[in-house]
């Protein structure tokens, strides 16, 4: 199993720039998990996602951020415009929903976003 | 709603020492407990979990007991090494909750020196 994918591994943009992060939950997946993760803020949740339909997106910072999830297999994570207090890693996590409880999180390596 | 609770960090310890890193939970229903650790540069990873009351997880040396009277899961190794320095998370997830979300503390960091 290839785990879960997230690309680019690495974004240095400017100001302004319209960033996409995206993310390959593990097959069989049905929930998917949108983290950012800075020193000052710790690790937040930013949105999930249950069978591709979003139920949470109550901790993305403004509106300048967007998530989607077309199919199982692919979601995006897009700021627009980005700015210097967007810089940070962010995670996306896939699991597996039964019975109203989420199992184990699988992270992905996470991008590293760093706006000039 | 639910929380996670953990010790503040960060925490530096010699090799071969005991560790115990404390976590509280408060959550309505009955949730499963985890530990996840983060190593530098990487995501979150599972260390351990439980799902119901005195249920033990376990692995790579490291434990910790579901304690329902205490609402606690404390993580413990006997003997720690230089590669077990790490950001240790606590985490639940509770079916009582939004489907699906789970809590997670803050992240203690561990320092272990030879």
């Amino acid at each position: 199993d290839a785990g879960v994918i997230q690309s680019p591994r690495h974004e240095v943009t400017e100001m302004g720039q319209e960033v996409t992060l995206r993310c390959k939950p593990i097959s069989g997946h049905n929930s998917l998990f949108w983290y950012r993760q800075t020193m000052m803020r710790g690790l937040e949740l930013l949105i999930y996602f249950n069978n591709n339909v979003p139920i949470d997106d109550s901790g993305m910072p403004e509106d300048r951020f967007s998530a989607k999830m077309p199919n199982a297999s692919f979601s995006t994570l897009k700021i627009q415009p980005s700015e210097p207090r967007d810089s940070a890693v962010y995670f996306c996590a896939s699991s597996l929903l039964a019975g109203g409880q989420t199992d184990t999180q699988y992270f992905g390596p996470g991008t590293r976003l760093t706006v000039l | 709603g639910n929380s996670v609770t953990q010790m503040e960090g960060p925490v530096t310890l010699s090799e071969e020492a005991f560790l115990t890193i404390n976590c509280t939970y408060t959550a309505t229903g009955y949730p499963s407990l985890f530990w996840y650790v983060q190593y530098p540069g990487e995501g979150l990873q599972l260390l351990l979990k439980a799902t119901k009351a005195d249920d033990k997880g376990s692995n790579k040396g490291f434990e910790a007991t579901y304690r329902k009277e205490t609402t606690s899961f404390h993580l413990e190794k006997g003997s720690v090494q230089v590669s077990d320095s790490a950001v240790y998370f606590c985490a639940l997830s509770d079916h009582n909750t939004n489907a699906g979300k789970s809590t997670f503390g803050d992240g203690t960091t561990l320092t272990v020196k030879p």
